[in-house]
């Protein structure tokens, strides 16, 4: 009984490289949340992802940074070209059935992603 | 989501209950009250719920004001291993949006 897995936990790029950090759901959840948390502050929301769509990416910063979540497979975070301030501990959580106000949402370890 | 103001820290003596509070003066009927926590180096967790009524579960329980304008999460008895950030969270249940809202949190310190 697998909990939400995240890899790599540890991630280092030098400036204008990409970073892709992997999330898998737990059993039997189709829905997903990408949080980045930028040192000493609280997790904010990137993007929320279901199958194959996007349903709100709100969050996510306009340029370089994009998700996805295929038919088959983890669902990916990508960021191109980084910069430091993209340095930070990004969260995948996974939840099962249609969100609401009482399905709790399960956190993975997190990837902390070093940009040198 | 409505918004909620707790203290930045609190302390507790290990193996003494523990009372942590959170302010939602502008909650709505629909909101529902939830709490998470997150230990060093790992990401949140899931510690209880609300709506009106108090909770009750195996980490912990849930105090809800009758005017539901506060709430206060009860850790029973402090362990070390309760040492984290708890975040007390408002979600409404007919709001489109799907994911949490973090504030800041209290960083619970459990001393030995």
């Amino acid at each position: 009984n697998a909990g939400v897995m995240q890899n790599p936990r540890h991630l280092v790029r030098r400036r204008g490289q990409e970073a892709r950090l992997r999330c898998s759901p737990m059993k039997g959840h189709s829905h997903v949340y990408w949080y980045r948390q930028l040192p000493e502050e609280g997790l904010k929301f990137m993007v929320y992802l279901q199958k194959e769509n996007i349903i709100d990416e709100s969050g996510m910063p306009k340029e370089r940074f994009s998700a996805e979540f295929p038919k088959e497979g983890p669902s990916i975070l990508r960021i191109q070209q980084v910069v430091r301030g993209d340095s930070a501990a990004y969260f995948c959580a996974s939840s099962q059935g249609v969100p609401s106000s009482y399905n709790e949402q399960f956190f993975g370890p997190g990837t902390r992603l070093t940009v040198l | 989501d409505a918004k909620t103001t707790q203290p930045n820290s609190m302390e507790s003596n290990e193996e003494e209950p523990v009372h942590l509070p959170c302010n939602h003066s502008t909650i709505s009927g629909t909101d529902y009250i939830h709490w998470y926590r997150q230990l060093p180096s790992q990401g949140p967790e899931y510690v209880i719920h609300g709506l009106t009524s108090n909770v009750n579960n195996r980490m912990a329980s849930l105090a809800i004001a009758e005017d539901r304008k506060s709430s206060t999460l009860i850790l029973h008895r402090a362990t070390l291993r309760d040492a984290a950030v708890y975040y007390c969270i408002l979600r409404d249940i007919q709001g489109s949006a799907r994911q949490l809202t973090f504030g800041s949190g209290t960083q619970l310190t459990v001393l030995p």
